[in-house]
């Protein structure tokens, strides 16, 4: 069974520093992973999207990477703004047939100004 | 296109009742997902659609839930004899023909009193 795990679970830093976010998964054998961005009360926003073939892709000041080897990624945030501040998801696609995502807690970023 | 839609945003009800949600998806795509998202957690995933077929249930659909999209359109989730451990945030997704990517709605939060 596919387990997703992202540590901390909290995170809280100085605007303007360049941070990294974890997530690592159980099984390698996935078929992509997503990272979302998760306001207070709101629904999903997707970030990125990395498909097991890639290493990496990058979006403006962020940059996620995939190992899948070692059943990690990391999601990069450059220049941190306190407008970063929400909760960061990352979540797996076991497979190519599979239609559910599996989900990590989260972690919650706090940018102070 | 205004994305994933979602309705009503909130939701009370006293225990016992029956809920519906609806869930608009992007046009045109051709698969929707349902989640649940319990605080401080990861959504878990529910039902998923294509088209008009209901092609994967988790073992979290218990039968007091039940998921319908009539003509491979829009979907609703009515939720019968509602118990306080269903207070959660409902989240639809849906992706396209093209893409594994998932695009999330604003979800609609259950209270149950």
């Amino acid at each position: 069974k596919q387990e997703v795990t992202q540590i901390p679970a909290a995170l809280s830093v100085p605007e303007g520093e360049n941070l990294v976010l974890n997530c690592s998964f159980t099984d390698s054998a996935i078929y992509n992973l997503q990272w979302f961005r998760q306001d207070p009360g709101k629904g999903l926003t997707s970030l990125l999207l990395i498909q097991s073939s890639q290493r990496e892709q990058t979006s403006g000041r962020l940059n996620a990477s995939l190992d899948k080897s070692s059943g990690r990624s990391t999601l990069y945030i450059a220049a941190s703004q306190p407008g970063d501040s929400a909760t960061y998801l990352c979540a797996v696609r076991p497979d190519q047939g599979a239609q559910k995502l599996v989900f990590g807690q989260g972690t919650r970023l706090t940018i102070n100004p | 296109d205004t994305g994933v839609s979602q309705n009503p945003r909130h939701k009370i009800t006293k225990r016992g009742q029956n809920v519906t949600f609806r869930c608009d998806p992007i046009s045109e795509h051709n698969r929707l997902y349902w989640y649940r998202q319990t605080l401080g957690q990861g959504p878990e995933f529910l039902t998923y659609f294509q088209n008009e077929a209901q092609l994967e249930k988790s073992r979290l659909l218990s039968d007091r839930f039940s998921a319908e999209r009539p003509k491979g359109s829009f979907s609703t989730l009515e939720i019968q004899r509602t118990e306080q451990g269903d207070s959660a945030m409902y989240l639809c997704a849906s992706s396209p023909r093209s893409s594994t990517e998932a695009f999330f709605g604003q979800g609609t939060r259950l209270t149950v009193v």
